[in-house]
């Protein structure tokens, strides 16, 4: 059974700080891994989409990694605004109508 | 549209009533997806929709629940003789293959009183 785990659950930084969301999963046999943000009663709005052949994607302040072999992605999110503060959720793709859902991190940026 | 759209955004229904529930994709995608998100807790995933292939059911919850779609067009889920363990928010994506990345509706709020 595919895995995805989300560290650290919460999270909370001051303004400016440099910060990283880890996920990872147990099955390195992945098509794309994305990364959403969801705000408190909102839906989710997509960040980033790596697919397996990558390494990683970048949008503005945010940077994607994403490593099959050792089953990891990391979120750097560069100099952390109060309009970052959300949930981060990473959702990892194996397969056609195969994306299992992390936890999430929950992001607060302290003004 | 620019984005998949969900109606209504809240809903609010009496145990043992029927609900339908809309997402419009985005025009062009020919995956759509249903989930369900109780409050505090991951997403559920219920149906998908390919093309005009046999839909996969594997997460509805029960006979309850149901959903339709024509082609590649509107899809409408439905709930019947709701329960108070129904109430969440039901999210809808699409993509534009079942590689492809996901886009989320802003989800409809279902309250079971």
């Amino acid at each position: 059974k595919q895995e995805v785990t989300q560290i650290p659950a919460a999270l909370s930084v001051p303004e400016g700080e440099n910060l990283v969301l880890n996920c990872s999963f147990t099955d390195s046999a992945i098509y794309n891994l994305q990364w959403f943000r969801q705000d408190p009663g909102k839906g989710l709005t997509s960040l980033l989409l790596i697919q397996s052949s990558q390494r990683e994607q970048t949008s503005g302040r945010l940077n994607a990694s994403l490593d099959k072999s050792s089953g990891r992605s990391t979120l750097y999110i560069a100099a952390s605004q109060p309009g970052d503060s959300a949930t981060y959720l990473c959702a990892v793709g194996f397969g056609a109508n195969n994306l299992f859902f992390g936890t999430g991190t929950r992001l607060t940026v302290i003004p | 549209g620019a984005g998949v759209s969900q109606s209504p955004s809240n809903k609010v229904t009496e145990k043992g009533k029927d609900v339908e529930l809309r997402c419009d994709p985005i025009s062009g995608h020919t995956a759509l997806y249903w989930y369900r998100q109780r409050l505090g807790q991951g997403l559920e995933f219920l149906i998908y929709f390919q093309g005009n292939s046999a839909p996969d059911k594997s997460g509805l919850p029960s006979d309850r629940f149901s959903a339709e779609r024509t082609g590649e067009s509107v899809s409408t889920l439905t709930i019947q003789r709701t329960q108070q363990e129904d109430s969440a928010v039901y999210l809808c994506a699409s993509s534009r293959g079942p590689w492809g990345g996901y886009t989320f509706g802003s989800g409809t709020r279902l309250t079971v009183v």
